[in-house]
């Protein structure tokens, strides 16, 4: 069964440090999403992708946060400088359309800023 | 916005019922269910649109009332695997659909 992948699957980090996430979605999905999720929170979406383009980010923080999906496949969230309010799950989904169907999460990123 | 969901929590033992609400100050196109167990990635459960049409998961079913801005959850005969966080996602209506979900509601089903 195909699968979202995410690496890696744990990041430790000191604060002011770089930190990268790669998402590999199903293949032929064209909406992937990024999510932060606090423990105890739902899922807050930092940023859609429609193939190539953003559809939204405006509940990323641009100063620090960078995302891109280059070629429509595959996606990169990037922090930097990491800050400790950071640390949380960093959750990738994708789906083939974004209002009908279901996302399919990948296991997640747990980074822990220190 | 994000949607509320009712109530926090919840505790039940096999074989009760319970109902999850999610509820939003916004006109709703969709709603989406996902279950969250410790440690791992939400899971799809169940996608209901406006107009009636309803996707669904297991023995689990739910309820979309488009005029209330409401949905609910509906969990029959608990099992212990059904125990997890439950999330609902929703959409606004129009342009392009950009997903919110609550903050959850916590379901523990014991023996």
């Amino acid at each position: 069964e195909a699968e979202v992948a995410q690496s890696p699957r744990y990041k430790i980090t000191e604060k002011s440090q770089a930190v990268a996430f790669w998402c590999d979605p199903i293949s032929g999905h064209a909406t992937l999403y990024w999510y932060r999720q606090i423990l105890g929170q739902g899922p807050e979406l930092l940023v859609q992708f429609q193939d190539e383009s953003v559809v939204d980010d405006s509940q990323l923080p641009k100063d620090r946060f960078s995302a891109e999906r280059l070629k429509g496949v595959d996606s990169t969230l990037k922090i930097q400088p990491a800050e400790l309010g950071d640390s949380a799950m960093y959750l990738c989904a994708s789906s083939l359309r974004a209002r009908l169907d279901e996302q399919f999460f990948g296991p997640g990123t747990r980074l822990t800023v220190l | 916005q994000q949607p509320v969901q009712s109530p926090q929590a919840v505790i039940l033992r096999e074989g009760e019922d319970a109902v999850i609400n999610c509820s939003s100050s916004k006109a709703l196109y969709s709603v989406h269910w996902y279950r969250q167990k410790h440690g791992e990635a939400p899971v799809f459960l169940m996608i209901l649109l406006k107009g009636g049409e309803q996707k669904g998961h297991e023995k689990i079913s739910a309820s979309f009332n488009e005029k209330k801005q409401q949905s609910s959850l509906y969990l029959t005969a608990s099992q212990l695997s059904y125990s997890g966080t439950y999330f609902c996602g929703t959409g606004r209506s129009g342009g392009s659909y950009i997903p919110t979900f609550g903050r959850g509601t916590s379901l523990i089903v014991h023996p």
